[in-house]
């Protein structure tokens, strides 16, 4: 029980385009879902809180208008890279509060390659 | 602030020795704690949580880890380490108040497993 499954797996886009990254809880209502980056051989930092119906709460240096936030149901949250650049080629994790003190899941990652 | 210190970012390990890693956590309150596995390109898997009770928790995969709150620490052990255990590591703490908790990670540690 309480997976998130997260699409794509792997995208390469080419600078200037934007790209959405899907996140869905699968066998469980998700109010909250995070969302992390994540260079080669670092830790993940979080980019941004996702609470259903209402706006992202975005981490200190993070760009709202960059990196669009939806959580407009409470089994799917997107993150859109807008107008994106090689330095935005990175890994993408989200993750998701399981309820009853489950803990969090995490998505399988998306690979973002800007060329 | 909330923070996670991993002092380790590579050990390597003979496959059937015994395994520690080592997490320390800054929090002002009484900490929820997580360590998780990430195998190269994936997301994260949840080896075990510590939110309340005994000071030893047991996880997946044969893993514990104890919680020592004198020593704000939450190692992770493994009395027998198997090659498929290579992977990253990461301990992580629950911050924020109940309703929205975020994950703040440590950097993590790569276990490389010798034959």
């Amino acid at each position: 029980g309480a997976v998130v499954s997260q699409h794509p797996s792997r995208v390469i886009c080419k600078s200037g385009t934007s790209v959405k990254i899907e996140c869905r809880s699968l066998d469980f209502q998700a109010t909250t879902m995070f969302w992390y980056r994540q260079f080669p051989k670092q830790s993940l930092m979080l980019m941004a809180t996702s609470n259903e119906g209402s706006k992202a709460t975005y981490e200190q240096g993070v760009e709202k208008d960059k990196f669009l936030i939806n959580h407009a149901s409470l089994t799917l949250s997107t993150l859109t890279v807008t107008s994106a650049h090689p330095e935005d080629s990175s890994f993408y994790i989200c993750s998701a509060r399981v309820p009853l003190g489950g803990g969090y899941t995490f998505g399988s990652g998306t690979r973002l390659t800007v060329v | 602030a909330q923070s996670v210190t991993q002092p380790d970012i590579h050990i390597t390990v003979s496959e059937g020795a015994s395994l520690e890693l080592r997490c320390n956590y800054s929090y002002g309150a009484t900490p929820y704690l997580f360590w998780y596995v990430q195998s190269p390109g994936q997301g994260l898997q949840l080896l075990l949580k510590y939110f309340s009770g005994d000071t030893l928790v047991q996880g997946i995969k044969g893993f514990e880890a104890e919680f020592k709150r004198s020593q704000s620490s939450f190692n992770l052990r493994k009395p027998s380490v198997h090659w498929s255990d290579a992977a990253e590591y990461f301990c992580a703490v629950g911050a924020g108040n109940t309703g929205f908790q975020k994950l703040v990670f440590g950097t993590g540690t790569r276990l490389l497993v010798s034959p």
